[in-house]
């Protein structure tokens, strides 16, 4: 396992489409979390997964954006009617369920709504 | 909400020299974690300091949380090229979603 994994790296999407994001854990990583991050700015938080339960979840996560993570393992991130201002790196991250070490960030998503 | 200000914005240097960035905040923390974003990657952990006073170093980089526990600071000794990046400061807030710095840009001339 090389760390974490999202797909795809980079998206283009019109006005009012829906995207879906996939990020794989660390294998043996059970807390997952889902930050966006805009142009200039550090990443800000979204929301977090310990195993398959979301158990917190920001102000920033509308209606129109929602996240599972069925079995635990990976996690998906859907926003339904995207608006430009959406357009952000989005950026998974993992971490042990022992202590507050620092997380394992991916590569992020970059999305582009046009 | 929380915010932790970050300082300079942004450095431009010559390779060797040293460098020096903090951060501070109106609250107090119990950990302060510093990261290193490279241009289109995710942030990469340098450092994680847990107590007040602590003095932490990885290679060239070395540092602090402050005694009063509402600062940190993170030195680069001996700047390389590849030292180019955003470095975040970043805290635990919430259960466990971290807040992160606004960042300093880091340009290092060869």
């Amino acid at each position: 396992d090389t760390g974490v994994s999202q797909n795809p790296r980079h998206k283009i999407t019109k006005r009012g489409q829906n995207v879906t994001f996939r990020c794989d854990p660390i294998s043996e990583h059970n807390r997952l979390y889902w930050y966006r991050q805009t142009l200039g700015q550090g990443p800000e938080f979204l929301t977090y997964f310990q195993n398959e339960a979301q158990l917190e979840k920001s102000r920033l996560l509308s209606d129109r954006f929602s996240a599972e993570r069925p079995k635990g393992s990976f996690s998906t991130l859907e926003i339904q009617r995207t608006e430009q201002g959406d357009s952000a790196m989005y950026l998974c991250a993992s971490s042990p369920g022992t202590e507050n070490y620092g997380y394992t960030f991916g590569s992020g998503t970059r999305l582009t709504v046009v | 909400g929380q915010q932790l200000n970050q300082s300079p914005q942004s450095m431009f240097i010559q390779e060797g020299e040293d460098v020096s960035m903090n951060c501070t905040s109106s609250s107090i923390f119990n950990t302060w974690l510093w990261y290193k974003q490279d241009p289109g990657e995710g942030p990469v952990l340098l450092i994680a300091l847990y107590k007040a006073g602590e003095l932490t170093s990885n290679g060239r980089l070395t540092a602090q949380f402050g005694i009063t526990r509402k600062d940190s600071f993170l030195n680069i000794s001996a700047s390389i090229p590849s030292d180019v990046g955003i470095y975040f400061c970043a805290e635990y807030t919430g259960r466990r979603a971290l807040t992160f710095g606004s960042g300093t840009r880091l340009q290092v001339q060869p």
